[in-house]
């Protein structure tokens, strides 16, 4: 069966420095989703995207973050600089169509020291 | 924007009990409501989802339940077993506005034999 698949599995970074966090959606998927999780805490929204276009952001997906699709499979969430507080899992979805089930990649988890 | 609130936080079962875990939302617009199963370090995985348009949906030993006039909606587990110790979120949508799925604190099952 198909998955979405994210790398790395595991990033380390320091503060201040960019990361790019990569998925691959599942192929004839059109809608690909970043969302993040805190240690122990929810699942939160950050961004949606389809057509070449960002369809949705939470409050979250502020100036320091963006999104591309650089080439027919990646989908790349940037983040400019990073802070502390970015620690987090960051799970990338994808779905068919905008009224789908959204699938999860298993994670990147993002250490900022 | 829309609010999910998600009870238990924990909840732990004898090998063979129910499980009931419950949602409430605050936007009456949102009509898709999924539910996802956590294992430790793993992906988010969809185990069950339920429309506006229906109030009840069975998978086996899982059905989910949807009250629109309350604005609430359950999860429930019967016969359970080791390996449904599990977080399990709920999430709700409104699929015609937006694409982001909005999650619950989630509720960490364990169920012990």
């Amino acid at each position: 069966e198909p998955e979405v698949t994210q790398t790395p599995s595991h990033q380390v970074t320091q503060m201040g420095q960019e990361v790019i966090l990569r998925c691959v959606p599942i192929s004839n998927h059109l809608y690909f989703y970043w969302y993040r999780q805190i240690l122990g805490q929810k699942v939160e929204f950050l961004v949606s995207f389809y057509n070449n276009e960002i369809s949705e952001k939470s409050e979250i997906f502020d100036d320091q973050f963006s999104v591309e699709r650089p080439d027919g499979s990646n989908f790349t969430l940037k983040i400019r600089s990073t802070k502390l507080e970015d620690s987090a899992m960051y799970f990338c979805a994808s779905s068919v169509l905008l009224r789908d089930t959204q699938y999860f990649g298993p994670g990147t988890r993002l250490t900022v020291l | 924007g829309e609010n999910v609130e998600q009870h238990p936080s924990t909840l732990s079962v004898q090998e063979g009990d129910s499980a009931v875990i419950k949602c409430t939302y605050s936007d009456s617009a949102s009509n898709y409501f999924p539910w996802y199963k956590q294992e430790l370090g793993k992906r988010p995985q969809l185990i069950i989802d339920i429309r506006s348009n229906v109030g009840e949906k069975k998978d086996q030993r899982i059905a989910v339940t949807l009250n629109k006039t309350a604005k609430h909606f359950s999860l429930h587990i019967t016969e359970t077993q080791p390996e449904d110790s599990a977080v399990y979120f709920c999430a709700a949508s409104n699929n015609q506005a937006g694409t982001a799925l909005i999650f619950g604190k989630g509720t960490t099952l364990s169920v012990s034999s």
